[in-house]
């Protein structure tokens, strides 16, 4: 149980266009969904939270109109790379929770842009 | 706000030896402590947590101990294998379920 999954696994676009990467609970109504972003070699650093039907929370530092998100229902939570830079590429994470501390993380996505 | 601190950020064993990770953290309202695997180019997977009302938890060659005190807590791997070789991070609970990661660990399991 406690599957999460991620769409698509691998994207490349050019510099300019926009990209849309959903995360979605497969098993469970996740009560909130976290997004991440990774370097290479380097940690997970958060860039907001989402909860269903409300605005997502963002971190310090991450630009809400860059990266929106919008958390559509229970077990789906999408985060779209407005006018995407070379300097986006990354790999994103996403995480959803069942109200508990405990986060289940989807497989990422790699961005990569050209 | 939080600050986790891991070290070593790279650790190399024989197979067979134990490994030890560990991390510090800032916030004492913290009270939720897991720690992650990571392969390349994977998800994050959680091997083992601890709550802060707890000491020490042990499953199968894994443990975690936590020092509220101190305010840090560490990852025992024993009897490692080579397929241990992998990221590992710990993470400390901030408000709202959010996690604070450690910059991580590489770890190699010498053969």
């Amino acid at each position: 149980g406690a599957v999460v999954s991620q769409h698509p696994s691998w994207v490349i676009c050019k510099s300019g266009t926009s990209v849309k990467i959903e995360c979605r609970s497969l098993d469970f109504q996740a009560t909130t969904m976290f997004w991440y972003r990774q370097f290479p070699k380097q940690s997970l650093m958060l860039m907001a939270t989402s909860n269903e039907g409300s605005k997502a929370t963002y971190e310090q530092g991450v630009e809400k109109d860059k990266f929106l998100i919008n958390h559509a229902s229970l077990t789906l939570s999408t985060l779209t790379v407005t006018s995407a830079h070379p300097e986006d590429s990354s790999f994103y994470i996403c995480s959803a929770d069942t109200g508990g501390y405990e986060q289940y993380f989807g497989p990422g996505t790699r961005l990569t842009v050209t | 706000g939080e600050n986790v601190e891991q070290h070593p950020s790279t650790l190399s064993v024989q197979e067979g030896d134990s490994a030890v990770i560990k991390c510090t953290y800032s916030d004492s309202a913290s009270n939720y402590f897991p720690w992650y695997k990571q392969e390349l180019g994977k998800r994050p997977q959680l091997i083992i947590d601890i709550r802060s009302n707890v000491g020490e938890k042990k499953d199968q060659r894994i443990a975690v101990t936590l020092n509220k005190t101190a305010k840090h807590f560490s990852l025992h791997i024993t009897e490692t294998q080579p397929e241990d070789s992998a990221v590992y991070f710990c993470a400390a609970s901030i408000g709202g379920n959010k996690l604070v990661f450690g910059a991580g660990t590489i770890l190699r399991v010498k053969s």
